[in-house]
């Protein structure tokens, strides 16, 4: 079956660093994207990996290893904006998204 | 770019009446469109995959009947939910994929979708 693992829920400081992450079992393998979704908003696009290795994009990376169906984002120099929930999605073989359920990350000043 | 409105923003209707969401790609053609429900603290659920000019593909366990998908042009698509009930209440979003960028979704601001 396909299956994306996230955590429910982290807490992190504001300035801090924070790492999330994810593990996905899918049928084949078409990229691993991070959302970020506001409460009440629909998600927006943070990161793309195919390749495995680290891509870095401002405050955020997102790290990807195919062997290990695994991957992180990164956070770092924390906001109190960066609060929010991070879905983590695995593209199956047909370019479907498998979305993961979310991990609710809550700065605290 | 890429751009993808949806209308209306939020709609409250009575049980037994039918409710039409519009979900639009405002500065790109958007070759497939995909329509996602949203349960509060839940992921996103994949409903259906549309692309223009041909059915909708629906995903196991949606009722094409009861949740009509028109995909009439490369920049609109439409949901309808046809005899809403309490349990259609939920977070819809619609979300464009264009022909150049296989990969990415455009997602539009979502409709919350209120059944009394």
């Amino acid at each position: 079956g396909q299956n994306i693992d996230q955590p429910t829920e982290m807490t992190a400081t504001e300035g801090a660093i924070v790492q999330i992450n994810c593990t996905y079992q899918t049928s084949g393998f078409n990229g691993l994207f991070w959302y970020q979704q506001h409460a009440g908003e629909a998600p927006t696009f943070l990161s793309y990996n195919v390749l495995d290795g680290l891509e870095e994009k401002g405050r955020f990376s997102s790290f990807l290893s195919r062997s290990k169906g695994y991957s992180y984002l990164l956070l770092k120099e924390l906001q109190m904006k960066d609060s929010a929930s991070y879905l983590c999605a695995s593209m199956d073989s047909n370019y479907q998204l498998i979305w993961g359920a979310g991990t609710k990350l809550i700065i605290k000043p | 770019g890429a751009v993808v409105s949806q209308h209306p923003s939020w709609v409250i209707c009575k049980s037994g009446t039918s409710v039409k969401i519009e979900c639009r790609s405002l500065d790109f053609q958007a070759t497939t469109m995909f329509w996602y429900r949203q349960f509060p603290k839940q992921s996103l659920m994949l409903m259906a995959t549309s692309n223009e000019g041909s059915k909708a593909t629906y995903e196991q366990g949606v009722e094409k009947d009861k949740f009509l998908i028109n995909h009439a042009s490369l920049t609109l698509s439409t949901l309808t939910v046809t005899s809403a009930h309490p349990e259609d209440s939920s977070f819809y979003i619609c979300s464009a994929r264009t022909g150049r960028d296989f990969y990415e979704q455009y997602f539009g601001p979502g409709t919350r979708l209120t059944v009394t």
